[in-house]
């Protein structure tokens, strides 16, 4: 079984651009989750998707947004770029009954803001 | 809702020696309770659970967990640690709302 895949593995990108990262997640979840961890600043989250609709949404401006595809699938872009958006992004899974198995989480995209 | 507190940030330890990350949790309702473990450069790793039932849960690799409902503790154990367990890891919580709360991590770092 394929686990949750996310691309890029690296992106690196000037300040005031735009960031798009995509996660695929485990075949039968529903839910996505994102999450940004910035160095010394732990998990901090971002979105959750499940059936195509935003769910919930962290502590972070607008300019952090994403979606959900019909596959499940989900997508998050990050537009103006800036240095403090440097970090790892990590997309996780779940179903969305219940968390008895607890998130599945990506291997993350690093983001390099220059 | 729920909340997870790591109680130590850092922790270095001898190799082969006992260690213990410390995890607490607050909340209102039944809880499933999780450690992960994250390697460098990696994404995190479900290393173990408690759903219900038996209040200590192990993983294949020595470590062990004991949820203590009175003291709304979730500490994380393994008797003899080795070079290869050097990692962070996080504490987490879930009620039945599909929202799931991290710890700030714990960095462990098993020295020769």
């Amino acid at each position: 079984e394929a686990g949750v895949t996310q691309s890029p593995t690296h992106l690196i990108k000037t300040r005031g651009q735009q960031a798009t990262l995509r996660c695929s997640p485990i075949s039968g979840h529903t839910s996505v989750y994102w999450y940004q961890q910035a160095l010394g600043l732990g998990l901090q989250f971002l979105l959750w998707y499940d059936e195509g609709e935003e769910r919930n949404r962290g502590n972070f401006p607008p300019r952090f947004s994403g979606r959900q595809f019909p596959n499940y699938s989900s997508e998050l872009n990050v537009n103006a770029l800036e240095l403090e958006d440097s970090a790892l992004y990590l997309c996780a899974s779940s179903l969305i009954r219940g968390l008895v198995d607890g998130y599945t989480f990506g291997s993350g995209t690093r983001l390099t803001v220059v | 809702a729920q909340s997870v507190t790591q109680l130590d940030s850092q922790v270095p330890v001898f190799e082969e020696a006992p260690v213990e990350l410390r995890c607490n949790y607050s909340s209102s309702v039944s809880v499933y309770l999780f450690w992960y473990v994250q390697y460098p450069n990696q994404g995190l790793q479900l290393l173990l659970k408690y759903l219900s039932g038996s209040t200590l849960v192990e993983s294949i690799n020595g470590f062990e967990a004991e949820f203590n409902k009175s003291q709304t503790s979730f500490h994380l154990r393994k008797p003899s640690v080795h070079i290869s367990d050097t990692a962070e890891y996080f504490c987490a919580v879930s009620g039945n709302n599909n929202d799931m709360r991290f710890g700030a991590g714990t960095r462990l770092t098993v020295k020769p």
